[in-house]
């Protein structure tokens, strides 16, 4: 089974942090993405990327940023976070273009 | 028009009965389609994947693809209170440039005891 381990389960930070979100999977996934879930708006994308130190963005890329340096590791990065940017922060892989994604287990960040 | 679409619901259902959700895309190249379930406060899990016209069963549930419809349906057939969860529907899609997967706004599915 495919397995994608998000770093903290939840998170509370302070408005103007700089925040971290990890995410690393096992199964030597070429694709990596990160979404934001809020009530009401569904799954957006934020970024992804295709290969190691290739990055995308999604439809959403505003006040985030990302790094993959390695295949296994995405990490997501919040430069100054803000109150708006509490949601639900979900990372996912896939094998390729048609195969289905694979979520971690979620980190609900919250901005105070 | 939305890239995926679904009913939002609640769509509430007697247990043991059929359970029928749907979701149409506008996308007409799509080659790949997904089932997933969320939990409240969990991740989206896989349930179905489905590539080709027709029906693929597993177990409880059965994904219908209609590609001169546009729409895809799951079937779950004995439904089970541990069935209520909001359901996503996930589309490979090529519109605007880059293949990529866009999700429906999910239907939120309540199965009575």
């Amino acid at each position: 089974d495919v397995k994608v381990t998000q770093s903290s389960r939840y998170l509370v930070k302070r408005t103007g942090e700089k925040v971290f979100l990890e995410c690393v999977q096992d199964m030597d996934h070429e694709n990596m993405f990160w979404y934001r879930q809020d009530p009401g708006l569904g799954l957006r994308l934020i970024y992804f990327s295709y290969d190691v130190k290739m990055k995308e963005k999604g439809d959403i890329p505003e006040g985030y940023s990302v790094s993959r340096e390695k295949k296994e590791r995405f990490s997501l990065i919040l430069e100054s976070a803000s109150t708006n940017q509490t949601s639900m922060y979900l990372c996912a892989s896939r094998r390729d273009l048609g195969s289905p994604l694979h979520f971690g287990n979620g980190t609900r960040l919250t901005v105070t | 028009q939305k890239e995926v679409e679904q009913n939002s619901g609640p769509l509430s259902v007697p247990e043991g009965a059929i359970a029928s959700l749907n979701c149409t895309y506008s996308d007409r190249g799509s080659q790949s389609f997904f089932w997933y379930r969320q939990y409240s406060g969990k991740s989206p899990e896989l349930i179905m994947s489905i590539y080709s016209n027709g029906d693929k069963e597993d177990g409880r549930f059965t994904a219908q693809l209609n590609k001169a419809s546009q729409y895809v349906s799951l079937l779950i057939r004995d439904s089970q209170p541990s069935d209520s969860a909001t359901y996503l529907c996930a589309v490979t899609t090529s519109l605007q440039g880059a293949q990529k997967l866009v999700f429906g706004q999910g239907t939120r599915l309540t199965i009575n005891p």
